[in-house]
C-alpha cells in the first residue's frame, strides 16, 4: 500500500544553519505531495504542496520538489531560525483503493535550533 | 473567515466516562476526519467521513464513536471502552475529490486526559 517515510529526529541545527529534511514515499499513480507543520500544543498547518512530478512547493523560505524518480519530496531551507522549531510531517494524497483524497502522513520530524 | 473550531481545549475524563469532543468547520469541506497523536508520535486515523450520515473506520476506531448528522459538524465520543484515551485529538477537513490539490485544514486540537 501506500506510504510515507521521513527521517527520524529530533533534527538540531544552530541557527542560519542549513536544513534537509528526507522524505521519500511509495505510492501507485500520481500523488500530490504535502509538508505540514505543527508547533507545540497546536494542531498542523499546510507549509507547501506539490501535485506532479518536478513541480516545487515553496513558502516561508522553505522549499521542496516533487521527484517522481526517486520518489522522494525532502524538505530544504537555506537559513533557519529559532522559530523554525516545530515537528514537520511529510504526506502524500492516496489515490488508491478509491480512497480519493485522504491523505498518509509520515511519522513526523522533530527540529530543534539553537540560538 | 472560515476555519476549523475545536472544543474544549482541555478534557478531563475520569474512569468509565464518555467524553464528547466537538469539531465543527464553515469551510463548506465535504470530508471530516478524527486523528490521534502520541507524545512524539505521528497521527494516526481513528474515522474518517465522506459525505453527511456516512463514515468509514480508520486504523484505531475501537473505543471511539461519531457521527455525522450535519456537514459543518463532525462529534466523537471517546467512549469507557477506550483505555488508553490520554492523546491530543486533531480534527481536519478537506475536499473530496479525485484530486486532492488542498489537503487538510486541521483544527488547533482537543487535550484529552484520564483522571
Amino acid at each position: 500500500g501506500n506510504s510515507v517515510t521521513q527521517m527520524e529526529g529530533p533534527v538540531t541545527l544552530s541557527e542560519e544553519a542549513f536544513l534537509t529534511i528526507n522524505c521519500t514515499y511509495t505510492a501507485t499513480g500520481y500523488p500530490s505531495l504535502f509538508w505540514y507543520v505543527q508547533y507545540p500544543g497546536e494542531g498542523l498547518q499546510l507549509l507547501l504542496k506539490a501535485t506532479k512530478a518536478d513541480d516545487k512547493g515553496s513558502n516561508k523560505g522553505f522549499e521542496a520538489t516533487y521527484r517522481k524518480e526517486t520518489t522522494s519530496f525532502h524538505l530544504e531551507k537555506g537559513s533557519v531560525q529559532v522559530s523554525d522549531s516545530a515537528v514537520y510531517f511529510c504526506a502524500l494524497s492516496d489515490h488508491g483503493s478509491g480512497n480519493t483524497g485522504k491523505l498518509i502522513f509520515g511519522q513526523g520530524t522533530t527540529l530543534q535550533v539553537k540560538p | 473567515d472560515g476555519g476549523i473550531t475545536q472544543s474544549p481545549k482541555y478534557l478531563f475524563r475520569k474512569e468509565g466516562q464518555n467524553v464528547t469532543l466537538s469539531c465543527e468547520q464553515n469551510l463548506n469541506h465535504d470530508a471530516m476526519y478524527w486523528y490521534r497523536q502520541d507524545p512524539g508520535q505521528g497521527l494516526r486515523l481513528i474515522y474518517y467521513s465522506q459525505i453527511v450520515n456516512d463514515f468509514q473506520k480508520g486504523d484505531i476506531a475501537e473505543g471511539y464513536s461519531v457521527s455525522r448528522e450535519k456537514k459543518e459538524s463532525f462529534p466523537l465520543t471517546v467512549t469507557s471502552a477506550q483505555k488508553n484515551p490520554t492523546a491530543f485529538y486533531l480534527c481536519a477537513s478537506s475536499i473530496w475529490g479525485s484530486d486532492n490539490y488542498y489537503g487538510y485544514t486541521f483544527g488547533s486540537g482537543t487535550r484529552l486526559t484520564v483522571v
